[in-house]
């Protein structure tokens, strides 16, 4: 069974940073693209960045680049995502999802508020 | 970027009745790149539909989706309890990848 576990997330303040992770199981995780997608409270579905299966190209919505940086360890089936510079605006459940494409799993997400 | 607008907000239908979603696109999604997802308050979303009319492992057949270019539609032809949630599209057709602001569909 898949199973994406994401972790990291919590309270900061804007300017502040965050690094998610996002925990891969029962599949094999080096073969398959990743990503992170984000919800705002209340809101729709917001792809945010992805990376190839073997990390070599990396690619985000124009609002967070420069900000945030997505990376992964295939040895660790394991996905990050470094968040600094936050703003309000960022304030979100972020999804780890499975593909680039079509994201074919999600994990249940993780909190970030960003907040004075 | 390609603009999903979906139709109508909220759909409000009783079990059994057919559910008609509607997804339009700004520009036309190549190769029919265009997904179906289902999320339920307080869950991560579910893949329902890719390629415009194939259904994601495991979906019902009740579930159906049709469409091409820019004009695509979600079909669930016989409502159940349990799909009564919110609905999006997606385009995974060009970067950045893109969701319609979604869909309710809610007991009448």
């Amino acid at each position: 069974e898949v199973q994406l576990v994401e972790s990291g997330g919590g309270l900061v303040q804007p300017g502040g940073s965050l690094r998610l992770s996002c925990a891969a199981s029962g599949f094999t995780f080096s073969s398959y693209s990743m990503s992170w997608v984000r919800q705002a409270p209340g809101k729709g579905l917001e792809w945010v960045a992805n990376i190839q299966e073997d990390g070599s190209e990396k690619y985000y919505v124009d609002s967070v680049k420069g900000r945030f940086t997505i990376s992964r360890d295939n040895a660790k089936n394991s996905l990050y995502l470094q968040m600094n510079s936050l703003r309000a605006e960022d304030t979100a459940v972020y999804y780890c999802a499975r593909g680039s494409g079509i994201f074919d799993s999600w994990g249940q997400g993780t909190l970030v508020t960003v907040s004075s | 970027e390609i603009v999903l607008t979906q139709s109508p907000g909220t759909l409000s239908l009783s079990p059994g009745e057919r559910a008609t979603l509607s997804c339009r696109a700004s520009q036309s999604v190549s190769s029919s790149y265009l997904a179906w997802y289902q999320q339920k308050p307080g869950q991560a979303p579910r893949l329902l539909i890719y390629g415009a009319s194939s259904r994601a492992t495991g979906i019902p057949d009740r579930f159906s989706g049709s469409g091409s270019g820019t004009d695509f539609t979600l079909t669930i032809s016989r409502l159940e309890p349990e799909d009564f949630a919110v609905y999006y599209c997606q385009q995974y057709g060009i970067s950045p990848r893109t969701f319609g602001q979604g869909t309710k569909v809610e007991i009448k």
